[in-house]
């Protein structure tokens, strides 16, 4: 297993469309996590599954972002109407619980509203 | 609220040289776990090092340790013989041990540590 992965790396949309993310967490690992890092900012904590089961979100997390995670393996993280104030770098992290300390990061998919 | 406070917002060193990044955090928890994180340029973020905070001794990785100060909230990163290949943004992060979730892993706004050749 090379770690977790996230496609596509990057996107550019225009305003008012739909936009999809995929997360592949490291194998064993029945945490996942959604974070949101804008220009010159820290990660911001979005939302967080373990298995299959969402279990915490951020206020961030407007109505127009919903995240899955069927079969607790892979998740997808779908932003509807997108806006301009979307833009930014979506981080998928996973772990193995009960916690033991450490996220792995992917790589980031970079979305660009238009 | 947990805070994460990182108030370096860019540093630079020369190649070999020692550097200090900063890092204060704000909790009424007693018990937690705080971290750096390295971000290079387009590149994943990879875990730096690791403090549980009940452990007096500071955290060591190689040429990387950490001067943790529990009471007065302090947790700063030096890097010695600093080499190329560290110049990156480097967050500070804190968990509680119970995390996951919104509470969880709170990051600071990061250092950007430029290395002078």
């Amino acid at each position: 297993d090379t770690g977790v992965s996230q496609d596509p790396r990057h996107k550019i949309t225009k305003r008012g469309q739909n936009v999809t993310f995929r997360c592949d967490p490291i194998s064993e690992h029945n945490r996942l996590y959604w974070y949101r890092q804008t220009l010159g900012q820290g990660p911001e904590f979005l939302t967080y599954f373990q298995n299959e089961a969402q279990l915490e979100k951020s206020r961030l997390l407007s109505d127009r972002f919903s995240a899955e995670r069927p079969k607790g393996s892979f998740s997808t993280l779908e932003i509807q109407r997108t806006e301009q104030g979307d833009s930014a770098m979506y981080l998928c992290a996973s772990s193995l619980g009960p916690y033991t300390g450490e996220l792995f990061f992917g790589e980031g998919s970079r979305l660009t509203v238009l | 609220a947990q805070t994460v406070t990182q108030s370096q917002p860019e540093m630079s060193v020369q190649e070999a040289e020692t550097v200090t990044l900063s890092c204060t955090y704000d909790t009424s928890e007693s018990d937690y776990y705080l971290f750096w994180y390295k971000q290079p340029p387009s590149r994943q973020m990879i875990l730096v090092i690791r403090q549980e905070a009940y452990k007096q001794q500071n955290a060591t990785e190689n040429r990387f340790s950490v001067n943790f100060q529990k009471a007065a909230k302090s947790f700063s990163l030096k890097i010695s013989d600093s080499q190329l290949g560290d110049a990156a943004m480097y967050f500070c992060a804190y968990r509680r041990p119970t995390g996951g979730g919104a509470d969880g892993l709170t990051f600071g706004k990061g250092t950007h540590l430029i290395i002078q050749p």
